[in-house]
């Protein structure tokens, strides 16, 4: 099946600054890749995602890529805000099969 | 958009009994549940796929007998926890493919602890 790993597993920014997740998979049938948040008791949240046939998405001051040859895709936050402190995770699904795999999961803390 | 409601946001327990959750789409038919568990700071683990209409498929681990699951109709899936034990206390939440290609609605989640 599909495995996803995801780093770091946290990560301490200082506000302002910017913020790089990693994530890589293995099925090389996935097309689809979304980004959540999860703020502590809460649900997931989508905040972002791209599918195999874009190199590049953004959207105000979060943007995804995808390096399809690769098997990677990244989430970049600029001028991060102590707001976005929460735990974000990266997925990969089978656009056919419907299920997710998620990554474990990075704890992003953005100090004021 | 698309809303899944859940049902509980969390329950307490004792041994040995049973727990209902429900999951509902709210404004369009979900065909498909899928339920997902997350231990503290863990990330959320993909426990059974649920289609209206059919038997459930399991992922491998997890026993079909302890958790039940009934797609019943379009709108209405539910999780049942049988004979819980404090191990199977965890967050539980479902979430189904919404209208739009490829996304992906989540319930609030269930907060289950057995005490």
């Amino acid at each position: 099946g599909e495995n996803v790993e995801q780093h770091p597993s946290t990560l301490s920014v200082q506000e302002g600054d910017s913020a790089v997740i990693k994530c890589t998979y293995s099925d090389s049938a996935s097309n689809y890749f979304p980004w959540y948040k999860q703020e502590l008791g809460k649900r997931p949240q989508l905040i972002i995602d791209i599918r195999s046939n874009v190199g590049e998405k953004k959207d105000q001051r979060i943007a995804v890529t995808l390096n399809k040859t690769a098997k990677h895709f990244s989430l970049h936050i600029t001028e991060t805000q102590p707001e976005d402190s929460a735990v974000y995770f990266c997925a990969a699904s089978l656009a056919n099969a419907g299920k997710s795999t998620f990554g474990d999961g990075t704890t992003l803390t953005v100090k004021p | 958009g698309a809303v899944v409601s859940q049902h509980p946001s969390w329950v307490i327990c004792k041994s040995g009994t049973s727990v209902k959750i429900e999951c509902r789409s709210l404004d369009f038919q979900a065909t498909t549940m899928f339920w997902y568990r997350q231990f503290p700071k863990q990330s959320l683990m993909l426990m059974a796929t649920s289609n209206e209409g059919s038997k459930a498929t399991y992922e491998q681990g997890v026993e079909k007998d302890k958790f039940l699951i009934n797609h019943a109709s379009l709108t209405l899936s539910t999780l049942t926890v049988t004979s819980a034990h404090p191990e199977d206390s965890s967050f539980y939440i479902c979430s189904a493919p919404s209208a739009v290609p490829y996304g992906y609605t989540f319930g609030s989640g269930t907060r289950l602890t057995v005490v």
